[in-house]
Order: C-alpha cells, then sequence, then structure tokens
C-alpha cells in the first residue's frame, strides 16, 4: 500500500537558520497529491501546502516545497525559521485515483529556538 | 462557516465504561475521517466515509470500535468497554472532494482512568 516516510523525528534550530523537512513516499499510482499539515501546540492539524504537478514549486506562508516524481519526495522548506514555525509538521500522500483516504507521515516535531 | 465540531472537547471514562465521541463535518463536505493521535504513535487512521456510507475501516480496531454515519450532519466514533491504551486525541475530518484538503475539528481528548 502507499506509505509516506519522514525521516526525522526532531528538528532543532536556531531562529534565522533554514528549514528543511524531508518527506518521501511510496504508490503505485502516478499522479498522487502531496500535502504538508502544520500542528501547533493544542491545535489540530491544518493545511500548509499541497501539491501534484510535478517539478513545480508550491509556496505559502514562507514555505516551499517541490513534487519530485522522480525521487518520490516532497520536502519542506523555508529559508529563514521564525519561532512561530514551531510545531509539528506531516506529509501526506493521497493516491490521485479518486479515493479521499489520505496516509499521513510519522510526522516531524520542528523546534525553533532563539 | 464554524468549521468540524466535535464534542465533547474532553471525556473522561472509566476502564470498561463505553465512550460516544460525535463529529459534525463542514457543510457540503462529502467525506469524514476519524484519526486518533498519540504521541508516542502519531496521527493513525481509524476510517473514513463519503456520501455517508463507510468505505475503509482498516484502522478500527476491530473488536471494540465502531463508527456510524446515519446522517450527513454528524459521525459518531464509539468506543466500547474502554482501556486506559485508548486514551488519546479523537480527530474528525471533513473533505470536500477527493484531492482536496482535509479540515480538521478541535479533537475530543479521551482519558480512561
Amino acid at each position: 500500500g502507499d506509505s509516506v516516510t519522514q525521516t526525522e523525528g526532531l528538528v532543532t534550530l536556531t531562529e534565522g537558520l533554514p528549514v528543511m523537512l524531508n518527506c518521501t513516499y511510496q504508490t503505485i499510482y502516478s499522479n498522487p497529491f502531496l500535502f504538508w499539515y502544520v500542528q501547533h501546540l493544542n491545535e489540530s492539524p491544518r493545511l500548509l501546502l499541497k501539491s501534484f504537478t510535478d517539478n513545480k514549486r508550491t509556496e505559502h506562508q514562507g514555505f516551499h516545497a517541490t513534487l519530485h516524481k522522480s525521487s518520490s519526495s516532497f520536502h519542506l522548506q523555508k529559508s529563514s525559521a521564525q519561532l512561530s514555525d514551531s510545531a509539528l509538521y506531516y506529509c501526506a500522500l493521497s493516491d490521485g485515483t479518486g479515493g479521499y483516504k489520505v496516509v499521513f507521515g510519522s510526522g516531524t516535531r520542528l523546534l525553533v529556538s532563539p | 462557516n464554524a468549521g468540524v465540531i466535535q464534542t465533547p472537547r474532553h471525556k473522561v471514562t472509566g476502564k470498561g465504561q463505553e465512550a460516544t465521541l460525535w463529529c459534525e463535518p463542514i457543510s457540503g463536505h462529502s467525506a469524514v475521517f476519524w484519526y486518533r493521535q498519540t504521541i508516542v504513535q502519531g496521527l493513525e487512521f481509524l476510517t473514513y466515509f463519503r456520501n455517508q456510507a463507510p468505505i475503509d475501516d482498516s484502522g478500527m480496531p476491530k473488536e471494540r470500535f465502531s463508527a456510524q454515519m446515519p446522517n450527513q450532519s454528524h459521525s459518531t466514533l464509539k468506543i466500547q468497554s474502554t482501556q486506559p491504551q485508548d486514551s488519546a486525541v479523537y480527530l474528525c475530518a471533513s473533505s470536500r472532494d477527493w484531492g482536496d484538503e482535509q479540515y480538521f475539528g478541535p479533537g475530543t481528548r479521551l482519558t480512561v482512568l
């Protein structure tokens, strides 16, 4: 079945440094939808950004990600971390065949310190 | 648009008691999802409905968990004979169409003593 791998459980950064959270996926289908959800403390997950177009950069709220089907990757990046970026980040996959189910990765907690 | 509504926000049960969690999806959304979230396990898929029909319950513990969607405006997750390991935040989410984002409710924090 489909799967999403987030290799880092915890990423700690100093404010101002660049952010990169890794996400790779596995699916037999050729047109998946990839998502990044962010969950701040005591809140629910909400969509950060989404893509289904190969090699196209998607941006939102200072974060960006590019879906690379050749490497099955959808890494999340930001040029300069802010304290408010501290949160739990989930990468997720929908297989794009018309089904509604979304497979979530295990999540990466980002802690940004002054 | 009030978003996804979940009640109660907090529930405390004794071991062996039953717990029923409620979810009201966003009006017009055709799919409803249930997840369980713990620090150790992260976000676990339980089940989902599309147009009120159960589609996939592969994440549901078979013996004590059940979910229903009797009408388009609400879904319930019932846990019978609750156990301490059922303690978690139970999240409901809805989406409008396939490939769309999921909108999560605030969750129900279940504590089983």
